[in-house]
This record gives structure tokens, C-alpha cells and sequence, in this order.
């Protein structure tokens, strides 16, 4: 398997751009983590899907923020308008997550998308 | 308030050294994660503790899961440049579902040759 594929990997944009960033998960995995990373913050988590569903958007930190998985193999994040403060590496990650007995499968993270908001 | 704190928040030593860095909560976690990142990659899963006071070893590092399920270290024994990296730890809290998981900050680690 190829692993997490992210698209683009980089990308700079200027503010009030829309801002598209795509992830195809590892085949099988019915899990799929959308998750922003800065030196700050560390790395958050800002959207999960179980099987398709959006299941918790409680990190998404605003309206500007919107994710969907139309699809097991595709999912997007967008940023419209982007700001400067989302400049961020933003990755994806997919799993099978809960193997039973509270014991959780990996994340398999993808390469991220370094987004530069100019 | 993080749920995870990790520390040091940066270490950078000398090759062939020991090292431990520590993930601690006041929250118990029904299993614990560690992962390390490399410069322009994502995260990539070492192992995952389920019980408390376990240990498990891979090459030169020993990861333990403190006896009350709240807190774990990783020891790097006689480090080299291959080691460096951003090392997270994610712990799962009871109750299942992703929701559960929760990444600290990470510990920054430079081996220097």
C-alpha cells in the first residue's frame, strides 16, 4: 500500500484565498484525522470521520474551516477565506483505530501540506 | 490546559549518550501510544503500552507505562544522529472512540554526532 497520500504538499496562498487540501486514506482503514500542527500548539486534531460520517469538528477552529469524505478513499479539507494565523503543516492520518479491549490501532499519518498564508 | 504534558520540551546531546524523556497526565489512559517525527514527514508509530507498569524494547529504546496507567518514558540507550527527531506520545482514555485519543506536545531531540 502506498500509505496516506497528501496533496499539495506545499502550497503558499494570500490571504482571503480558498485553500483545498486533499487526503487519500490507506484502503480498509475506517478512520480518517484531519489534524493542524505549528510549533506553538503542538499537533491538534480538528475533524474526524468514522466511515464517511463526520463524527467530532469540535477542533475546527472556526466557520472558515469545512472537511468532507464524500467517499472511503478521499477526503478534503478547506480554508476559505485563509488568514496569515492558519499557517500551519496539516495533516492526515487514517486507522483502524479500536482493535478491542481499549487497545487502539496506529495512526497512519500522511506527509502533511505545509500551507504558507501570505 | 494539555492533557499530556511531555518533557523535556527539548533535549540535544551528544552521540552515544543516554537519554529519558517522560509523558505524564493526571488522566488514566486505557493504552498509550509513542511516535516519532521526522524533519518534513508525518508522525510514525513506534509502540503502544496497554498495561500498567509494562515494558517493551525496540533496538536501543525501552518504553514503560507507569503502574497506575497515567504516565510513560522512553529511555534511549547510547543515542545516535538516526534518533533525532520530534518523539510524541498520544494516550487512548477508557470509553473507546477516536474521540479518546489525545497527543502531547512532543519532545524535541537532537543527537549530535
Amino acid at each position: 500500500d502506498a500509505g496516506v497520500i497528501q496533496s499539495p504538499r506545499h502550497e503558499v496562498t494570500e490571504m482571503g484565498q480558498e485553500v483545498t487540501l486533499r487526503c487519500k486514506p490507506i484502503s480498509g482503514h475506517d478512520y480518517l484525522f484531519w489534524y493542524r500542527q505549528t510549533m506553538m500548539r503542538g499537533l491538534e486534531l480538528l475533524i474526524y470521520f468514522n466511515n464517511n460520517v463526520p463524527i467530532d469538528d469540535s477542533g475546527m477552529p472556526e466557520d472558515r474551516f469545512s472537511a468532507k469524505m464524500p467517499n472511503a478513499s478521499f477526503s478534503t479539507l478547506k480554508i476559505q477565506p485563509s488568514e496569515p494565523r492558519d499557517s500551519a503543516v496539516y495533516f492526515c492520518a487514517s486507522s483502524l483505530i479500536e482493535l478491542g479491549g481499549g487497545v487502539y490501532g496506529a495512526q497512519y499519518f500522511g506527509p502533511g501540506t505545509r500551507l504558507l498564508v501570505l | 490546559t494539555q492533557l499530556l504534558e511531555q518533557s523535556p520540551q527539548f533535549l540535544s546531546i551528544q552521540e552515544g549518550e543516554n537519554l529519558t524523556v517522560y509523558c505524564n497526565s493526571s488522566s488514566v489512559f486505557s493504552s498509550l501510544q509513542w511516535y516519532r517525527q521526522e524533519p518534513g514527514e508525518g508522525p510514525v508509530l513506534l509502540v503502544t503500552v496497554v498495561t500498567g507498569g509494562e515494558v517493551k524494547k525496540l533496538k536501543r529504546l525501552t518504553f514503560q507505562f507507569g503502574d497506575a496507567r497515567k504516565d510513560s518514558s522512553l529511555h534511549i540507550t547510547a543515542a545516535q544522529p538516526g534518533d533525532t527527531g520530534l518523539y510524541l506520545c498520544a494516550g487512548a482514555r477508557a470509553g473507546g472512540g477516536a474521540d479518546g485519543l489525545t497527543f502531547g506536545k512532543g519532545t524535541h531531540l537532537i543527537i549530535q554526532p
